[in-house]
């Protein structure tokens, strides 16, 4: 099992682009979370499903969109970039009792 | 929603113990804990379940007071690789169980010294 995979790893935008980043899960897990980390401010909620075609919002979902088409899949759409969305994001997905996380993606807008 | 965590901050010297406490103003179903080491992603240490269930950590325990909605989690003779920043994440309580959104404290930094 691979686990969580993240991709990309970095990258950098410029405000107003648009990008997809990737999660996937290859441990047939229902429930999965996109968080964003900022420093002092712990984890913080975006996006959740509790399986595919299911989807919610968290505590900061505004200027992020998901999907969740397939149980493998959850990507996070950034649809239009502000420097304000630079943080380090992560993916989780739930096991029978705690979440596994993705190594992450460091993104900068600027 | 945002679990409060207490203390920011805990400097140790190995072999000492540590209590990092963890509270919500919500009913909770569940609390997690986990620890991130720097450019790391989180780890799973624990989970405590409503009715006293706990699954997680062999060297590291937890209580979860359901009436408080409080929780804490023991670090005892710590060691130099509990050094990190610990998390606390709540479900809160929903008909039927869980809401399914695990929202985090804003977490607490752990430095164990030799």
């Amino acid at each position: 099992n691979a686990g969580v995979t993240q991709t990309p790893k970095f990258q950098v935008l410029k405000t107003g682009q648009s990008m997809t980043l990737q999660c996937a899960q290859d441990m047939n897990h229902e429930y999965m979370s996109w968080y964003r980390q900022d420093p002092g401010m712990g984890l913080r909620l975006i996006h959740y499903s509790v399986g595919a075609g299911i989807t919610d919002q968290g505590e900061v979902p505004n200027g992020y969109n998901v999907s969740r088409s397939t149980t493998e899949d959850f990507p996070l759409r950034l649809l239009s970039a502000a420097p304000s969305q630079t943080s380090v994001y992560f993916c989780a997905s739930k096991q029978l009792y705690g979440y596994t996380f993705g190594s992450g993606t460091r993104l900068t807008v600027v | 929603q945002q679990p409060v965590q207490s203390p920011q901050a805990v400097i140790l010297r190995e072999g000492e113990d540590a209590v990092i406490n963890c509270s919500s103003s919500k009913a909770l179903y569940s609390v997690h804990w986990y620890r991130q080491k720097h450019g790391e992603a989180p780890v799973f240490l624990m989970i405590l379940l409503k009715g006293g269930e706990q699954k997680g950590h062999e060297k590291i325990s937890a209580s979860f007071n359901e009436k408080k909605q409080q929780s804490s989690l023991y670090l005892t003779a710590s060691q130099l690789s509990y050094s990190g920043t610990y998390f606390c994440g709540t479900e809160l309580f929903s008909l039927g169980g869980s809401n399914y959104k695990l929202t985090f404290g804003k977490g607490t930094l752990l430095t164990v010294n030799p």
